[in-house]
């Protein structure tokens, strides 16, 4: 079975530019978490999202957003782009939300640049 | 609120040698715990976790971690390392909602040959 895949694996952009990540969860699972990995760093989370509704959220700006679609895939939208928005942005896809105890399968992430 | 402490964010062993990576967690109620492993360029794979019941915690490539609640830690260890085990840990932390999950900030392994 395939794993979380993510799209694109690398992406350059400027100061004030606008970028879409986009994931697929593992087949079956029906929530999907972004994170934002700053190298050196752990992975900060974003958002959570769980049958389409999002369902928590980081403390992150308004200049990120994200949705999930029927099919449970996501997307992960970044407006006016930032130097310190250059980071390894992972997704992650658990069964199930409910229970703590659901351990995450992420993907292999989206490298961001801004120059 | 939940929070992780990884104790040396660099680890150096000899193959074969001992490994011990520590975490400390902060949670005012029972904890879900988690290790996590890196390699370069890669997403995070899943090595073991901790719900309720048995503290020690066996996982995957021979790793096992254990549970102390009096002293709010979840040390990974592993007998003997591999040039393999080479790679970035994570310890998290999951909040009670299940809405998010808490990391580390990284031990990076480095095995001498």
């Amino acid at each position: 079975d395939a794993g979380v895949t993510q799209s694109p694996t690398h992406l350059i952009k400027t100061r004030g530019q606008q970028v879409t990540l986009r994931c697929s969860p593992i087949s079956g699972h029906k929530s999907v978490s972004w994170y934002q990995q700053v190298l050196g760093q752990g992975p900060q989370f974003i958002f959570q999202y769980y049958e389409k509704e999002e369902r928590g959220r980081g403390n992150f700006p308004d200049r990120f957003s994200a949705r999930q679609f029927p099919n449970y895939s996501s997307e992960l939208n970044v407006n006016a782009l930032l130097l310190g928005d250059s980071a390894l942005y992972l997704c992650a896809s658990s069964l199930v939300i409910w229970g703590a105890n659901q351990p995450q399968h992420f993907g292999d992430g989206t490298r961001l640049s801004i120059l | 609120a939940q929070s992780v402490t990884q104790l040396g964010s660099h680890v150096s062993v000899s193959e074969g040698a001992l490994v011990l990576l520590r975490c400390n967690y902060s949670s005012s109620v029972p904890p879900y715990l988690f290790w996590y492993v890196q390699y370069p360029n890669q997403g995070l794979q899943l090595l073991l976790k901790y719900t309720t019941g048995a503290t020690l915690v066996k996982g995957i490539n021979g790793f096992e971690a254990e549970f102390k609640k009096s002293e709010t830690s979840f040390h990974l260890t592993k007998p003997s390392a591999h040039m393999s085990d080479a790679a970035e840990y994570f310890c998290a932390v999951s909040d009670t909602g299940g809405f998010k999950t808490i990391f580390g900030a990284g031990t990076r392994l480095f095995v001498k040959a």
